[in-house]
C-alpha cells in the first residue's frame, strides 16, 4: 500500500510548455506539502495547503500554481517551463494531531526541461 | 529564524566503519529533531526522531540524542553497511508543528565494501 504516491515518475518537456504532477495521500493526513530538490541535494519547501487551504507559499513564481481538490490530493500545475524548473519534485503529508511535525514523503517526480 | 546546519559531505567510509554525521540547530522554543534518509533514486524516508531535550531517536542501528545544551543532534552509527549509503537530511519542526519543517542541505553517505 503506496501511503504517498506522486505521478508521473519522470517528467520530461520542453521550454515553455505547461505541465502537471499530482499527488495522492492514502494517510488520511490534513496537510500536504510540495519540495522542490535542487541538483545539490537542497530540499526546500515550496507550498504547504490544510484541508485543501494554502498555508504556506514561500517565494516562488507565480508560474507554479497548487491545486487541492481535496485533502487527499495536491497536485502541481507549472506553467512556460524554464530550464531552472529541472529539479525532483516532493509530495508529502502529516496529520494535524502529531504535533511532532512528522512528514510522510512520496518517490519524488523528476523534472526535465530541454 | 530556525535553522539547521548540517556536516557538508560527502563521507566514504568503509563497511563496518564508524558514522558521525553532525547537525546542530537555531530554533526559538522546542523544536522536534529528525533525521530523513534519502536511498538512490527514491523519495525520503524518516530514519528516527526525538521530541525533546535528551530524548535519544533510533533505528535500523542509528542513533541521535537531543542536545539542548550544544543545540546538537547528530547521527551516528556503530556499524555502517555498504546498504546505508544514501542522503542523510537532518530536519526541525519549529513552533507550528508540521507546518514548518526545516531540512539541511543533506549529507551524502557512500559506504564501501
Amino acid at each position: 500500500d503506496t501511503a504517498v504516491s506522486q505521478t508521473p515518475k519522470y517528467l520530461v518537456t520542453q521550454m515553455g510548455n505547461d505541465k502537471s504532477i499530482k499527488c495522492e495521500q492514502n494517510l488520511g493526513h490534513d496537510t500536504m506539502y510540495w519540495y522542490k530538490q535542487d541538483s545539490k541535494k537542497f530540499l526546500k519547501i515550496m507550498f504547504s495547503y490544510n484541508n485543501k487551504e494554502l498555508i504556506i507559499n514561500e517565494t516562488v513564481p507565480n508560474r507554479f500554481s497548487p491545486k487541492s481538490p481535496d485533502k487527499a490530493h495536491l497536485n502541481l500545475h507549472i506553467n512556460s517551463l524554464e530550464l531552472g524548473d529541472s529539479a525532483v519534485y516532493f509530495c508529502a503529508s502529516s496529520q494535524d494531531g502529531d504535533r511532532f511535525g512528522t512528514q510522510y514523503f512520496g518517490p519524488g517526480t523528476r523534472l526535465l526541461v530541454l | 529564524g530556525d535553522s539547521v546546519t548540517q556536516m557538508e559531505g560527502p563521507v566514504t567510509l568503509s563497511e563496518e566503519a564508524f558514522l558521525t554525521i553532525n547537525c546542530t540547530y537555531t530554533a526559538t522554543g522546542y523544536p522536534s529533531l529528525f533525521w530523513y534518509v534519502q536511498y538512490p533514486g527514491e523519495g525520503l524516508q524518516l530514519l528516527l526522531k526525538a521530541t525533546k531535550a535528551d530524548d535519544k531517536g533510533s533505528n535500523k542501528g542509528f542513533e541521535a540524542t537531543y542536545r539542548k545544551e550544544t543545540t546538537s543532534f547528530h547521527l551516528e552509527k556503530g556499524s555502517v553497511q555498504v546498504s546505508d549509503s544514501a542522503v542523510y537530511f537532518c530536519a526541525l519542526s519549529g513552533r507550528t508543528g508540521a507546518n514548518n519543517l526545516f531540512f539541511g542541505t543533506g549529507t551524502r553517505l557512500t559506504v564501501i565494501p
